[in-house]
């Protein structure tokens, strides 16, 4: 079985500062862990994934997480923010073998302000 | 390359009627899998489709089916609607036949309604 929780529902951070959106897993197996961002009414964009080469995994716009096998985590982070990193950002867990069966979190809301 | 195209985009339906979605794959994607993004429940996986059978399935009742043709569209049908079956219904797709998944590319989403 595997889970992923999404610390934080919300997130407010002020334009130009650094974000951090965090992820906790729980997995039989070794993961692949993902992070996928969703605009208002648009589908979801892969990020980043890792999937067991480097720890630390660079994304599109600026992101990046560490695979934390210790902790069983894979935070989000990005130095500075933007406007148009507004959205909502889904970690996401899965298998090796399990096709595209993807488990998500809950999601975290990240709202930036001028 | 054109994206991931999903139809209808909106629709209303009323309890126990039943619906069909249809989801386009990027050309030369032959994995379609399907979600259920609702504001209690999250994103849930449904299933998921290659070469028209179907890889896996996930915690849904039987009312919920798909199917894939040869051309890699694909279709999910829910039957006897229920309130609860209101949701934002995705699809995406991928080239990834095995090992590590998750590089899938989403539709913008059906959004059904049940009343």
């Amino acid at each position: 079985a595997q889970s992923v929780t999404q610390l934080d529902s919300h997130v407010s951070v002020s334009e130009g500062t650094p974000v951090l959106l965090r992820c906790n897993y729980s997995s039989s197996y070794s993961p692949s862990l993902f992070w996928y961002v969703q605009h208002p009414n648009k589908g979801l964009q892969l990020l980043l994934k890792y999937t067991s080469a480097a720890t630390l995994v660079k994304g599109i716009n600026g992101f990046e997480a560490e695979f934390k096998k210790s902790e069983t985590s894979f935070h989000l982070t990005k130095p500075s923010a933007h406007m148009s990193d507004a959205a909502e950002y889904f970690c996401v867990v899965t298998r090796r073998d399990a096709g595209n069966m993807l488990t998500f979190g809950g999601g975290t809301r990240l709202m930036v302000k001028p | 390359k054109a994206g991931v195209t999903q139809t209808p985009r909106y629709l209303i339906k009323t309890r126990g009627q039943q619906v069909t979605l249809s989801c386009s794959p990027i050309s030369g994607h032959r994995s379609v899998s399907w979600y259920q993004q609702t504001p209690g429940q999250g994103l849930q996986f449904l299933f998921e489709y290659f070469s028209e059978t179907q890889r896996n399935k996930g915690n849904f009742p039987g009312r919920f089916s798909g199917r894939q043709f040869s051309n890699s569209r694909s279709e999910m049908n829910v039957s006897t609607l229920e309130l609860g079956d209101s949701a934002l219904y995705l699809c995406a797709s991928s080239w990834v036949e095995q090992g590590p998944s998750g590089e899938l590319f989403f539709g913008e989403g059906s959004r059904l309604t049940v009343l």
